[in-house]
């Protein structure tokens, strides 16, 4: 089955780059996903990134995926205090016709003034 | 307004009572989900619905029951409320086309409390 990890939190300072790792375990994902969740509010997609690509870029934002390891990442540059949220890694699996999406336990990246 | 809204944001109830979650969404799309967010599980899938009259489990579906009759409508339903289902509730919509990836769209979502 399906199953996306993430470790709980992470802190920086504002300026500085942050990392949000993600490991998943079916490899025949076909699109992987980063959601940002603000306080009191649903997900919103932040960016995505087909299966066959290695890496995406979208201003700030670059996703790495490393197929072999089953390993994700999300880099936000110039990381600001607005960034603060949890952060959920996603995979998408075709389950019988159906577009399953798993969702990881989400990351509180903490921004420090 | 456009958009996926759910009612109430914010519910208190006791163990044993019956509650209505409800989700209404404006796009027509397809494709909609219950899930649950609770801390260290991130979120669950509870039920989803692939089209108006069609629904299947997800992860988590004991103890709740959903119906579909209206595309743009999917409420939730606990039929007899317990401690373990106070969590926070995201609805979801998306619509999806063979070959092209899943964006999902969620609501502010509605906030659980079993006494």
């Amino acid at each position: 089955g399906e199953d996306v990890e993430q470790s709980l939190f992470l802190s920086v300072r504002e300026g500085d780059s942050s990392v949000i790792n993600c490991t998943y375990t079916d490899s025949s994902s076909t699109y992987l996903y980063w959601y940002k969740q603000e306080p009191g509010a649903g997900l919103q997609l932040l960016t995505y990134i087909f299966s066959n690509m290695d890496m995406k870029q979208d201003q700030r934002l670059t996703v790495l995926l490393n197929k072999k390891d089953k390993h994700l990442s999300l880099r936000i540059a110039d990381t600001q205090t607005g960034d603060s949220a949890i952060y959920f890694c996603a995979e998408e699996v075709n389950s019988g016709g159906y577009q399953k999406v798993t969702f990881g336990t989400g990351t509180k990246l903490q921004v420090i003034p | 307004d456009a958009g996926i809204t759910q009612s109430p944001r914010y519910k208190i109830t006791e163990t044993g009572r019956q509650v209505t979650l409800m989700c209404h969404q404006t796009w027509s799309h397809s494709y909609m989900f219950w899930y649950r967010q609770d801390l260290g599980h991130g979120l669950r899938l509870i039920y989803y619905s692939a089209a108006a009259d069609i629904t299947d489990k997800g992860e988590v579906p004991d103890g709740y029951v959903v119906s579909r009759s209206k595309t743009e409508n999917f409420p939730l339903t606990l039929e007899s409320a317990t401690r373990s289902q106070t969590s926070v509730y995201f609805c979801a919509s998306s619509v999806w086309a063979s070959g092209t990836q899943e964006t999902q769209y969620f609501g502010p979502g509605t906030r659980l409390l079993v006494l």
